[in-house]
C-alpha cells in the first residue's frame, strides 16, 4: 500500500518561535490532507491540497503542496501554547477492491514552551 | 461533538472477555473505518467500509470482528484479545473516501486496556 514519509517526529519550540513538519512520498499524490490530534483528542480534518504547487493559508498554519506532488508542508508562523499537539498527514490509497482511503504519516509531535 | 459518536469512551477488559465497540455517524456519510492508535503505530487502518461491504481487513488477527450493520452504525467485537492490543480504537465516517475536500470525522475513540 501506500507510504508517507513525515518528518520531524518530534519538535519542541519556544512560544513565538515557528515550526515546519514535512511529508515525502516516492509517488506522485492525487492530493494530501492534514490533521492535528490534540493531547487527549482525536484526529481533526485541517485542510486538503490537490493541485501542483498549491498553497493555502489558516491564519497562522501555512499548508504547500510540492510541484511534482509528492511532498507536502505545514507550517506554523510564531507557535502559541493552543497548537500543542500531533500533526498528520494522510494520502490516498487504493486498495485492490477499487476502494479508496486514507494512510496516514507517523506524525509530529509538537510541544510549546511558553 | 464531532457528528461521529463511539462507545464506550474507555473499556477494560480481561483477556477472556468478550466485548464490543460501538460507533455511530450522524452526517450522512458512505464509508466507516477502524483505526487503532498506538504508541508504536500512531494511526493504523484495520478495517473500511464502503457503502456497507468491507473492503479492506489489512491483515488484522481474527480476534477483532467488524460488523456494519447499516450505513450509520459500526461495530468491532472483540474477543480473546492479547494485552498488546491495548490501544485507542478510532472509528472515522466520510464521503466517497474524504477525497471531497472533507477528509475524514473521527469519534473521540474507546481507549482500550486488556489485561
Amino acid at each position: 500500500g501506500q507510504q508517507v514519509m513525515q518528518i520531524p517526529q518530534y519538535q519542541h519550540v519556544q512560544e513565538g518561535e515557528d515550526f515546519t513538519t514535512y511529508c515525502n512520498s516516492s509517488t506522485t499524490l492525487s492530493n494530501i490532507q492534514w490533521y492535528k490530534q490534540r493531547p487527549g483528542g482525536h484526529p481533526v480534518f485541517l485542510i486538503q491540497l490537490v493541485k501542483s504547487g498549491e498553497v493555502k493559508k489558516q491564519k497562522r498554519l501555512t499548508f504547500q503542496f510540492g510541484e511534482a506532488k509528492k511532498n507536502s508542508s505545514l507550517h506554523i508562523t510564531a507557535t502559541q501554547t493552543t497548537d500543542v499537539g500531533t500533526y498528520f498527514c494522510a494520502v490516498p490509497d487504493y486498495s485492490g477492491a477499487g476502494s479508496y482511503q486514507l494512510t496516514f504519516g507517523k506524525g509530529t509531535k509538537l510541544s510549546v514552551i511558553p | 461533538e464531532t457528528g461521529v459518536t463511539q462507545t464506550p469512551r474507555h473499556l477494560v477488559m480481561g483477556m477472556t472477555n468478550k466485548k464490543s465497540l460501538k460507533c455511530e455517524q450522524h452526517l450522512g456519510h458512505n464509508a466507516m473505518y477502524w483505526y487503532k492508535q498506538s504508541a508504536k503505530k500512531p494511526l493504523e487502518l484495520m478495517f473500511v467500509y464502503s457503502l456497507e461491504e468491507r473492503v479492506e481487513n489489512n491483515s488484522v488477527p481474527s480476534r477483532f470482528s467488524p460488523e456494519c450493520p447499516n450505513s450509520s452504525h459500526l461495530f468491532l467485537h472483540l474477543h480473546t484479545l492479547q494485552p498488546e492490543d491495548s490501544a485507542l480504537y478510532l472509528c472515522a465516517s466520510s464521503q466517497d473516501g474524504g477525497r471531497g475536500g472533507w477528509g475524514y470525522t473521527f469519534g473521540s475513540g474507546t481507549r482500550l486496556t486488556v489485561v
